[in-house]
């Protein structure tokens, strides 16, 4: 199992450029999610999902869009590109938090500069 | 207030010395616990869960104080790759959202 793959690994735009940062799991989980983790503020929760076509909003959801149109592949979507979205962005999976083993398994994540 | 705090640290400790630290959450709802690793540049990874009776997992030792709403880690026996940045994790009954501390970062030093 590849576990949970993310791409790309770094990734610089301009400042209004669009992109789609890709993560994709081959555990079957149901869970998946994706976050931005900046110095001193620890991961915030950007959307997650809890199956296919389902998606909600996290914490700081503003300037990202999501689909989930299969269990494997949960797509972030930068709309245009500001220089407060330099960041490191993490996808994760899991099965469903609450369950009774919901480990979070995250991939290598994405380090985005925006200019 | 933010749901999960943590000491950021660093805390910096001699090989074998035993370290310990806490994490405070809000939300007297929230359900389940956890403890992951973080080493610099690369993703977290679960180091253990946090169950209420307290659990270890060799060295690791975590517990959970509901009263006072706080988990707690301690590492005894330190190792030099016990040098990571340690996150707490707190997840809410019927809630699909995760609440990361911001981490401890603990350094061993020879």
């Amino acid at each position: 199992n590849a576990g949970v793959t993310q791409t790309p690994k770094f990734q610089v735009l301009k400042t209004g450029q669009s992109m789609t940062l890709q993560c994709a799991q081959d555990m079957n989980h149901e869970y998946m999610s994706w976050y931005r983790q900046d110095p001193g503020m620890g991961l915030r929760l950007i959307h997650y999902s809890v199956g296919a076509g389902i998606t909600d909003q996290g914490e700081v959801p503003n300037g990202y869009n999501v689909s989930r149109s299969t269990t494997e592949d949960f797509p972030l979507r930068l709309l245009s590109a500001a220089p407060s979205q330099t960041s490191v962005y993490f996808c994760a999976s899991s099965a469903l938090p609450g369950s009774s083993y919901n480990e979070q398994f995250f991939g290598p994540g994405t380090r985005l500069t925006v200019l | 207030r933010k749901e999960v705090e943590q000491d950021p640290g660093p805390f910096n400790v001699p090989e074998g010395a035993t370290v310990a630290f806490n994490c405070t959450y809000s939300n007297s709802a929230s359900q389940s616990f956890f403890w992951y690793r973080q080493d610099c540049r690369k993703e977290p990874k679960l180091l253990m869960s946090v169950y209420s009776s307290g659990n270890e997992d060799g060295r690791f030792t975590a517990q959970l104080n509901r009263a006072s709403q706080y988990i707690s880690l301690l590492i005894r026996d330190s190792k030099l790759s016990d040098s990571a940045t340690y996150l707490c994790v707190v997840t809410r009954r019927n809630d699909y959202k995760l609440s990361f501390g911001a981490g401890t970062t603990v350094t061993v030093r020879a």
